[in-house]
């Protein structure tokens, strides 16, 4: 099993809705990551998990948390989001990550299109 | 410090033309890790390849080939006989050794059109 699966595919959410995104991936990854990529951009990275601990946080507005509940799981919990928050969220996942063994590979899932009216 | 430039913001070609993609990379550390990712319409990014800074051999693997200088700091992207199944949007990214978590530098990407 080589995938990263992603639900839902498409959400769509008002500005005071709760909603959570879900990531899962089989393939043994200690390393976890949430990008959000709006239209001809490149993805922007926003959370980076590591062995389920939180490594890497860019900076984000608290109205997006990450929770990894165990080594194969990534959730995103959205509230109170804004129109401009409305973009592809990509969850990708690597073997392991580290200067002293190298930087692996990202394999992606297939995103949540998310819309907040 | 440190950046991806891809120049090309589109490219049109014709089925079975042959197309490079360019990429320029800036970066101080002198380990680091460079790779390509293809984004079709569906929105998922595939991994193609991945090349540290210490390994210049050119890879070609079926129609694609992978060309590495560390010289002109550039690792372009060529597909042989071109196929309408090679449209998309292709990324390129550099990874530092001392950054921490591995973080992705992307170029803006390139969106390539492969008309039949």
């Amino acid at each position: 099993d080589t995938e990263v699966t992603q639900t839902p595919k498409h959400l769509v959410m008002g500005m005071t809705n709760k909603k959570s995104l879900k990531c899962e991936q089989h393939m043994g990854h200690r390393a976890m990551y949430w990008y959000k990529q709006k239209a001809k951009k490149p993805p922007e990275l926003m959370f980076v998990y590591s062995y389920e601990k939180l490594s890497i946080n860019e900076s984000v507005p608290s109205r997006f948390s990450p929770e990894c509940p165990n080594s194969s799981l990534l959730n995103l919990h959205l509230h109170a989001l804004q129109p401009e928050d409305s973009a592809l969220y990509l969850c990708a996942s690597s073997r392991k990550m580290g200067a002293s063994v190298g930087y692996d590979e990202q394999f992606f899932g297939p995103g949540t299109r998310l819309t907040v009216l | 410090a440190q950046k991806v430039t891809q120049a090309q913001t589109e490219i049109s070609v014709v089925e079975k033309e042959d197309v490079t993609l360019d990429c320029v990379y800036e970066t101080r550390d002198t380990t680091y890790y460079l790779f390509w990712y293809k984004q079709p319409p569906s929105g998922e990014l595939v991994f193609l390849i991945r090349r540290n800074s210490f390994d210049e051999q050119n890879e070609i693997s079926g129609r694609y080939s992978w060309n590495f200088q560390k010289s002109t700091s550039s690792f372009n992207f060529t597909i042989t006989a071109s196929q309408v199944v090679d449209s998309a949007v292709y990324f390129c990214a550099l990874s530092e050794a001392d950054n921490q978590g591995g973080k992705l530098i992307f170029g803006q990407g390139t969106e390539l059109s492969v008309k039949p």
